[in-house]
This record gives C-alpha cells, sequence and structure tokens, in this order.
C-alpha cells in the first residue's frame, strides 16, 4: 500500500540556519511527488512538485527539494531560514495503483524559527 | 479567479443540529475533495468526487455526506452533529492530470458543542 512519512512532527531552526524537511514514500510506481505549506489560518498551497526529469526541484520562497528513487525519499531544503518560513509543511504523493486514482498526505511537520 | 472558496468560513454548532458546508471553483476542475484537519493527525480525505454527479468515501466518512450536483460545487453535510467532528474543514480541487497539484480553500472552522 502506499504512504507517506514525514520524520519529525516538529523542526526547530535558527534563522539563517539550513532547513531540512524530511518525506519518505512507499509506492510500488512511480509517484508524482508534492510539496504544500500552510501559514496559520490559512489552506494549503503548492510549494513545489516533482513530476519527471530533473530531480532537483526548485519552488517559491527559495525551497528546493531533490527525488531520490534508490531512497524513496523527497526531502525539502531551503539553504538559509527566514522568519517568514514558520509554517506547517505537508509532503504528498499522487499514483495511479489498480485503475485507481490516490493522493496522500504526510501528517505533516511545523516548523518553528528562531530568532 | 477566486480560486475556490468555502462558506462559511465559522460556525458554531450544537450535538445533534444539522448543516452544510459549500465549496466552490472557478477553475472547471474534475476532481473535488473535502478534508478535516485535526492537531497531529495532517489532512484526513472525508469524501471526494472525480466529476459531476460523482461522489466516492475517502478515509474517514462516517457521519458525513456529500453532493456534487454542479460541477463547480461540492457541498459537506452533517446531518447530526457530534462534538468529534469539531474540527477545520477544507476544500480542494485540481485537474484530472496525475501530476496537477490539489488548490485549497480557506478553510472553515466548525466548534460542535
Amino acid at each position: 500500500a502506499q504512504s507517506v512519512t514525514q520524520l519529525g512532527s516538529h523542526v526547530s531552526v535558527s534563522e539563517g540556519a539550513l532547513v531540512l524537511l524530511r518525506c519518505n514514500y512507499s509506492s510500488s510506481v512511480p509517484p508524482y511527488l508534492f510539496w504544500y505549506v500552510q501559514y496559520p489560518n490559512q489552506g494549503l498551497q503548492l510549494l513545489l512538485k516533482y513530476t519527471t526529469g530533473a530531480t532537483l526541484v526548485k519552488g517559491i520562497n527559495g525551497f528546493e527539494a531533490e527525488f531520490k528513487k534508490s531512497e524513496t525519499s523527497f526531502h525539502l531544503t531551503k539553504p538559509s531560514a527566514h522568519m517568514s518560513d514558520a509554517a506547517e509543511y505537508f509532503c504528498a504523493v499522487s499514483v495511479l495503483t489498480s485503475g485507481t486514482y490516490k493522493y496522500i498526505f504526510g501528517t505533516g511537520t511545523r516548523l518553528k524559527v528562531l530568532a | 479567479n477566486a480560486g475556490v472558496t468555502q462558506t462559511p468560513k465559522f460556525r458554531v454548532l450544537k450535538t445533534g443540529q444539522s448543516m452544510t458546508l459549500l465549496c466552490a471553483q472557478d477553475m472547471n476542475h474534475e476532481y473535488m475533495y473535502w478534508y478535516r484537519q485535526d492537531p497531529g493527525m495532517g489532512l484526513r480525505l472525508i469524501h471526494y468526487s472525480v466529476g459531476e454527479g460523482t461522489t466516492a468515501k475517502g478515509e474517514v466518512p462516517d457521519g458525513y455526506n456529500v453532493s456534487r450536483l454542479k460541477k463547480q460545487n461540492f457541498l459537506l453535510g452533517l446531518e447530526s452533529a457530534a462534538p468529534s467532528q469539531t474540527s477545520v474543514y477544507f476544500c480542494a480541487s485540481r485537474t484530472d492530470l496525475l501530476d496537477n497539484e490539489q488548490f485549497f480553500g480557506p478553510g472553515t472552522r466548525l466548534t460542535v458543542l
């Protein structure tokens, strides 16, 4: 069965430090992969997505993620955290399996940025 | 383009009352979804629709019903609200292409007393 695992429900980093949010998936077929961000009291919005082609994907606000098939991972990174990056981040997988379409979200990682 | 809108933004119900949440999208999307979001549990899919006139159960459908009479609207109903249904509800839509993202509404915060 397909699943998405986000390691660490809460992550704290200092302003200016590297941000690394982890996402691993399990899928028997090649998935499409997404990262969403949710700011307080708002809906989710797309940060970036991997469909095909280049495995390093750049998104908005300086975030990027690398699809590593051998590790079944799609970790999200940003070189230097900003206070405005404090939010909850969700990894998601879209996969067609047995003729059924599934879109699966991870449980989310709340990022706190310390001054 | 308004994108995905949800009505109402906030609501307080008493146990046993009924209500309908409305989701509307102006992007001509085929797929629409209803999720609930609770602390520490991420997003859980309640029901979804792959086109006008279709609905299907998601992960947590009990206590909810849905209808998609028009392509642009997806209604979520609570027939007899329970305190366990206190949550933030999000609607989302997307095209029928697998590699396309979901577009989310701003959410409805529902409290059942």
